[in-house]
């Protein structure tokens, strides 16, 4: 079946460096954008990078733009986000999550399909 | 400050029919699909409706999705208590360099 996984978590001390990883399995990784979403401690959700499918393209959020690299493996089917200079309000669970594309109709629409089950990322001294 | 907006909370007794909104902006909900998800108490979100109004697969017929101009709406009908969650609206937003924007959430209670 389809599924995302998360690992890389932890506790790390502002300013310093964690590199987070996702795996994919069941599904041709490599024909898919991929995101990073993730969620404060009783907050909403927070969309954070996307790298397209073979890895050329990618988009940042303001807040973690110039920070935070995401990359992606092809041939291990994995997923990254590599999170420099972190900061207290970085802390938060990391999902990741693969982009699926449909049109309907005229419509052509795009959204998050499946998700991982996330990895907590705590920043405090 | 989300980009788009939800109310906080959302309530209903089993059987009852509830509705969510969710608003936007041109650069937005106004001229991008919109999807929501389910959130259950310690989980991932999972994918509910998707390109407006389109039901993945396995989410009961209960759940429906709308839009019109800048806002969108969730329905539930027949309220369950297994459908405690948060729900969440997203859509892809034009602006600037573009991203994603989700809602605040909405914490559905079922009394």
């Amino acid at each position: 079946q389809v599924q995302l996984v998360e690992s890389g978590g932890g506790v790390v001390q502002p300013g310093r460096s964690l590199r987070l990883s996702c795996a994919a399995s069941g599904f041709t990784f490599s024909s898919y954008a991929m995101h990073w979403v993730r969620q404060a401690p009783g907050k909403g959700l927070e969309w954070v990078a996307v790298i397209s499918y073979d890895g050329s393209n990618k988009y940042y959020a303001d807040s973690v733009k110039g920070r935070f690299t995401i990359s992606r493996d092809n041939s291990k089917n994995t997923l990254y986000l590599q999170m420099n200079s972190l900061r207290a309000e970085d802390t938060a669970v990391y999902y990741c999550a693969r982009e699926k594309v449909g049109i309907f109709g005229v419509v052509m629409g795009n959204w998050f399909d499946p998700w991982g089950q996330g990895t907590l990322v705590t920043v405090s001294s | 400050q989300s980009v788009l907006t939800q109310p906080p909370s959302a309530s209903g007794t089993p059987g009852q029919r509830v509705t969510i909104s969710c608003s936007g902006s041109s650069s937005n909900i106004g001229s991008n699909t919109v999807n929501w998800y389910q959130q259950l108490p310690g989980t991932a979100p999972k994918l509910l409706i998707y390109s407006n109004n389109q039901r993945p697969s396995g989410v009961p017929d209960r759940f429906s999705g709308s839009k019109s101009g800048t806002s969108a709406s969730l329905a539930i009908s027949g309220l369950q208590s297994e459908d405690e969650a948060d729900y969440y609206c997203a859509a892809w937003d034009d602006s600037l360099n573009g991203s994603w924007v989700f809602g605040g959430g909405t914490k559905l209670t079922v009394l």
